[in-house]
């Protein structure tokens, strides 16, 4: 099955800093999503996003389907973008099936 | 518009035992998938239904299964429950199976003692 990398694995960061999260996949997607764990578990959605670029904000996404790789930047970083990042890919002959990276954990500190 | 609803949102069992957890998918998504998270296995899919079918199934054993209601509410069960089955179970709805932006419910945090 793909395989889905995230790098780094943990991240400490100083309010107002900026940031950079990778992740690698190792087949074609059809669905790449960014999403951000709140402390009680619920997973939030940042981007719907298999190709192309988008800007929510101070988050911003690119995903470069042709090299299998997506990127979300974190710009001014808050405090309340402390939690775990995950991005989760969907293969064409994998209906609905979302496979996770392992995240990236940032905490920023004030 | 109301999101994904999961219920309930806490649960403790004993091995043994049996449960059943409920998933309310945003009105008019017909897809709802589960996935089961664990600190040492991350997050893992377990099941995806469309329009009351079963599409996929991950790699777990028989004792977990679930069904998808007319109305695209879906549950999911565990038999004989381990000590392992303690976990955070997410559900997710989205339009259809594929090409759509899924989004996740509060979870189900189940604890077995």
């Amino acid at each position: 099955g793909i395989q889905v990398e995230q790098s780094p694995p943990d991240l400490i960061l100083q309010e107002g800093a900026n940031s950079t999260l990778r992740c690698n996949f190792s087949d074609s997607v059809n669905n790449l999503q960014w999403f951000h764990q709140n402390p009680w578990g619920q997973l939030i959605n940042l981007f719907y996003i298999p190709s192309g670029t988008k800007q929510n904000g101070r988050l911003s996404a690119t995903t470069v389907a042709t090299e299998r790789y997506s990127l979300l930047y974190i710009s001014s970083s808050q405090t309340t973008d402390s939690g775990v990042y995950f991005c989760a890919v969907v293969t064409t002959d994998s209906w609905g099936k979302f496979q996770f990276g392992a995240g990236t954990q940032v905490v920023v500190t004030p | 518009k109301a999101g994904v609803t999961q219920t309930p949102r806490y649960l403790i069992k004993t091995r043994g035992q049996q449960v059943t957890l409920s998933c309310s998918p945003i009105s008019g998504h017909r897809s709802v998938s589960w996935y089961q998270q664990t600190p040492g296995q991350g997050l893992q899919f377990l099941f995806e239904y469309f329009s009351e079918t079963q599409r996929n199934k991950g790699n777990f054993p028989g004792r977990f299964s679930g069904r998808q209601f007319s109305n695209s509410r879906s549950e999911m069960n565990v038999s004989t429950l381990e000590l392992g089955d303690s976990a955070l179970y997410l559900c997710a709805s989205s339009l259809f199976t594929t090409n759509t932006e899924a989004f996740f419910g509060q979870g189900t945090r189940l604890t077995v003692v």
